[in-house]
């Protein structure tokens, strides 16, 4: 499925390093959430962003900074990482009940994730 | 959000149906029951979700018992290809956010 792209698929960096992750999906929808995918681990929540204004922040350390210029479009900005930051990090889309949806408690819009990036921090 | 207990491994044959099972016995009546699957390297897949009544689409059928405390995700006639991790997901209505992720079954599809 190509609808959530996420661009570099893989990224090694030295820990004094600036890097971005992006990603953008061309399905429509109005929420995206970054997850974290360690080795061995459940994937975690990290960020949620609906109708590009954050509404979720898993307690995530500040060297994680996120982005939603508009809808279609997320990034993951990174410094100054360490070693066990090293993981997949995903993005996923969903479409959001608009506000002023008067139809309280029926929506539920699965969410469609991209392949991630393999990031590798030395 | 409601947990879910999934059995940590299962095979299966190439050709035969795959009844993968999920336990939920905490779940509310506003939540719903998702499966996702994920292919080594890649993100995960949504496969199927339903509320309470059984659901089928073309990848594969949901049962839920009519408690909601269990549900099976059976794949029809299982490939190769289907060899993943499967995760059972609990989920509030209303809320497109947040699918809380466990560890899931992986499921080898063997010939």
């Amino acid at each position: 499925e190509t609808g959530v792209t996420q661009t570099p698929r893989h990224l090694v960096m030295g820990m004094t390093n600036k890097k971005s992750l992006k990603c953008e999906q061309h399905l429509g929808h109005n929420a995206m959430y970054w997850y974290k995918q360690s080795a061995k681990k459940p994937l975690e929540l990290m960020f949620v962003y609906s109708l590009e204004e954050r509404v979720e922040n898993n307690s995530v350390p500040s060297r994680f900074s996120p982005e939603c210029p508009n809808s279609s479009h997320l990034f993951l900005h990174l410094h100054t990482l360490q070693p066990e930051d090293s993981a997949l990090y995903l993005c996923a889309s969903s479409q959001d009940r608009s506000q002023g949806d008067l139809n309280v408690g029926s929506y539920n819009s699965p969410l469609h994730f991209g392949n991630g990036t393999r990031l590798t921090v030395t | 959000d409601a947990k879910t207990t999934q059995p940590p491994s299962m095979d299966c044959a190439e050709g035969r149906a795959a009844n993968l099972p999920c336990n939920h016995s905490t779940i509310s009546g506003n939540e719903y029951v998702y499966w996702y699957r994920q292919i080594h390297s890649q993100g995960p897949q949504y496969i199927i979700h339903g509320l309470k009544n059984n659901e089928t689409n073309e990848m594969a059928s949901l049962i839920i018992t009519e408690d909601r405390k269990s549900s099976t995700l059976i794949l029809p006639h299982a490939t190769l290809r289907d060899t993943a991790v499967y995760y059972c997901i609990v989920r509030p209505t209303g809320t497109a956010s947040k699918l809380t992720f466990g560890t899931g079954t992986r499921l080898q599809v063997t010939l």
